[in-house]
């Protein structure tokens, strides 16, 4: 067990919905990032936060937005869903911002678009 | 842009068998760190090994062991007397200093199956 949880586990929705993934840090971790794991794409970095702030942005379609709240934790919002977003959501956070940080990821949150 | 290749898509050995699993990478950095992950059936991502790059020594613990060669870009994961316990996807990713911001660029994964 990481530390890192990340809810809810399963989320099945329709296409054009929005749906909103939670993410609460390793206690003491102050960054948070989100991953995208598909099978075409495979692991990808979409967003940094630390305490916060935005501090890195990666492929993250127009479409989803994330945000770090004041007890860091962090949600991940993705809307006009299409079947090309079902993938596995990873939320890892790490101690700084550092690149020399280790990143701790949670289970994942699978998203199915039907 | 900074890339990680992990030619072997699957490797399959019986158990007590050596295996290495290659991770090769790409920056134009001066400073980089360098990690392994482990992605087991049940999904999480295991941090395994990180390395940085002035640091060539290799490390070993227990059966996992880890080369490191700045002059081929190369850092590789070596499990001595595989078990089946061992069979998962493991991932190389490669971190550059880039500010106070940082993340992770993975390879594609080597899916190893252990058998008895």
């Amino acid at each position: 067990d990481s530390g890192v949880t990340q809810t809810p586990k399963h989320l099945i929705t329709a296409t054009g919905q929005r749906v909103t993934l939670r993410c609460s840090p390793r206690s003491g971790d102050l960054s948070v990032y989100w991953y995208q794991q598909s099978l075409d794409q495979g692991l990808q970095f979409l967003i940094q936060y630390y305490n916060g702030e935005e501090r890195a942005k990666g492929n993250i379609l127009e479409r989803f937005s994330a945000q770090q709240f004041p007890d860091l934790h962090s949600e991940l919002n993705l809307s006009s869903l299409e079947l090309g977003d079902s993938a596995l959501y990873f939320c890892a956070s790490s101690v700084t911002s550092a690149s020399y940080n280790e990143q701790f990821f949670g289970p994942g949150t699978r998203l199915t678009v039907l | 842009a900074q890339k990680v290749t992990q030619a072997q898509t699957e490797i399959s050995v019986v158990e007590k068998e050596d295996v290495t699993l290659d991770c090769v990478y790409e920056t134009r950095d001066t400073t980089y760190y360098l990690f392994w992950y482990k992605q087991p059936p049940s999904g999480e991502l295991v941090f395994l090994i990180r390395r940085n790059s002035f640091d060539e020594q290799n490390e070993i613990s227990g059966r996992y062991s880890w080369n490191f060669q700045k002059s081929t870009s190369s850092f590789n994961f070596t499990i001595t007397a595989s078990q089946v316990v061992d069979s998962a996807v493991y991932f190389c990713a490669l971190s550059e200093v880039a500010g106070t911001a940082s993340k992770l660029t993975f390879g594609t994964g080597t899916r190893l199956q252990v058998t008895l």
